[in-house]
């Protein structure tokens, strides 16, 4: 069954600390995506990576980190440099770049207390 | 920088009636996306357009291209209440290749 996943759905931190979403995908997609979702100002890009030890910066990268180290995970680090990281988060892949197809995982809803 | 503005963000229709949401790009794009998200889920796919002026239909769903490509709309007719959710367009600059989400626009239907 194939498919992109993300854990936890639901995640809690303290202030000032950091934490780590993850995402895997079984779709052997070359791309992966990261994004923020606020209520009204739909998707923003947070990070994303081409292909394997790769990734780039997308707008709102502050206060946010990632590794790429195998093709099928991408996990991002919400770090305590982030000011407001209270968000709901998406993780995507497709097929190539950008002009494909996004496919999206279930997100992680991550509250800061 | 490149944006990509969709309108309006907010419609509440009753059940029966049409829907449209456009979206607005300040660049030419070489294609647009069109995404539905329901309460608490989370993004799906619906159709890629192209080709300028290019036009898509999926059952009630009606996708447009405009011709300078730089706009796209979403028609619903006959709405139901299944089509309840948040509509994104994504337009992948011709430039830079990246792909910019609108805001979306959220869609109420009364039953």
């Amino acid at each position: 069954d194939g498919g992109i996943t993300q854990s936890p759905k639901y995640l809690f931190r303290k202030e000032g600390q950091n934490v780590t979403l993850s995402c895997e995908q079984n779709l052997n997609h070359d791309a992966m995506y990261w994004y923020r979702q606020d209520p009204g100002q739909g998707l923003r890009l947070i990070y994303y990576s081409q292909i394997v030890n790769d990734f780039q910066k997308g707008d709102i990268a502050e206060g946010y980190s990632v590794s790429r180290e195998k093709k099928e995970s991408f996990p991002l680090t919400v770090t305590s440099a982030q000011k407001n990281p209270t968000a709901f988060y998406l993780c995507a892949s497709s097929l190539e770049g950008a002009t494909d197809t996004q496919y999206f995982g279930p997100g992680t809803r991550l509250t800061v207390l | 920088g490149q944006q990509v503005m969709q309108i309006p963000q907010y419609q509440h229709v009753q059940e029966g009636e049409d829907f449209t949401t456009y979206c607005n790009s300040s660049t030419t794009l070489s294609n647009i996306q069109w995404y539905k998200q329901r309460p608490g889920g989370h993004p799906v796919f619906l159709i890629q357009l192209v080709k300028s002026g290019e036009v898509k239909k999926q059952k009630r769903l009606t996708f447009q291209f405009g011709e300078a490509k730089k706009n796209s709309s979403l028609h619903i007719t006959a709405t139901q209440t299944t089509d309840v959710g948040t509509y994104f367009c994504a337009g992948c600059s011709s430039n830079t290749g990246k792909l910019i989400f609108g805001q979306g626009t959220t869609l109420q239907v009364k039953p």
